[in-house]
């Protein structure tokens, strides 16, 4: 079974900092995704990383997928209130159709 | 362009007890996903229908899980009987043509208590 282990589990941080979580797996997949849930909410998708060594960017947000495709990173500049909320990274199994979604990272940015 | 609906919102049960929650996917998606979220873990998927068969339900606990898709539009999950441990968040999830790499659209989702 191909698992997701995402870094740190939780970060308190004020405004204007910058920030990077990490998801990690010894497995290689086809492709990561990265979600972020507010609460009471669904996940809601943020990028699509498919091509080992690739960068998106969003705004603030920088994602990396890792060059042997089994790792991703995301990076936040100066993050903001609005961007609390539980990030989530989801690959998809190679071999198979199925998305397999990590535990999260719990981020509370203080204003 | 309406969004995932589920209903409902909230559910609390006993033990032993059954329930049963609904999902309308954005109308055209293939793939209906159904996934349980525990407090502090990250969805976890329970069953993936296409149309109106099952690709994957590996997942799902049998015995008292079970999973419909009439038509090959909207869903129900039904737990009987329900046990404290199925406390959790249930998400209902579709998407187009369920490939590999494919944006997922999330419901809101239902959260059931079992006391």
């Amino acid at each position: 079974t191909q698992l997701l282990e995402q870094s740190p589990q939780f970060l308190s941080i004020q405004e204007g900092e910058n920030l990077t979580v990490y998801c990690n797996s010894s497995s290689v997949f086809s492709s990561l995704q990265w979600y972020r849930q507010e609460p009471g909410e669904g996940p809601v998708l943020l990028v699509t990383v498919v091509t080992g060594g690739e960068v998106k960017k969003l705004k603030r947000l920088t994602f990396q997928f890792g060059d042997a495709r089994k790792d991703s990173s995301l990076h936040i500049t100066a993050a903001q209130p609005g961007d609390t909320g539980l990030y989530l990274c989801a690959g998809a199994e190679t071999g198979g159709f199925k998305t397999i979604f990590g535990a999260g990272t719990r981020l509370f940015v203080k204003a | 362009e309406a969004g995932v609906a589920q209903s409902p919102r909230y559910k609390i049960i006993e033990k032993r007890q059954s329930v049963a929650f609904w999902c309308n996917p954005i109308s055209g998606h293939a793939t209906l996903y159904w996934y349980q979220q525990i407090l502090g873990q990250g969805p976890k998927l329970l069953i993936q229908f296409q149309n109106n068969g099952v690709v994957d339900d590996s997942q799902l606990p049998k015995d008292r899980f079970s999973a419909e898709r009439l038509k090959g539009v909207d869903s129900t999950l039904k737990i009987q009987p329900a046990k404290l441990e199925d406390s959790a968040v249930y998400l209902c999830a579709s998407s187009l043509a369920g490939g590999r790499s494919e944006k997922l659209f999330f419901g809101s989702g239902t959260q059931l208590s079992v006391l």
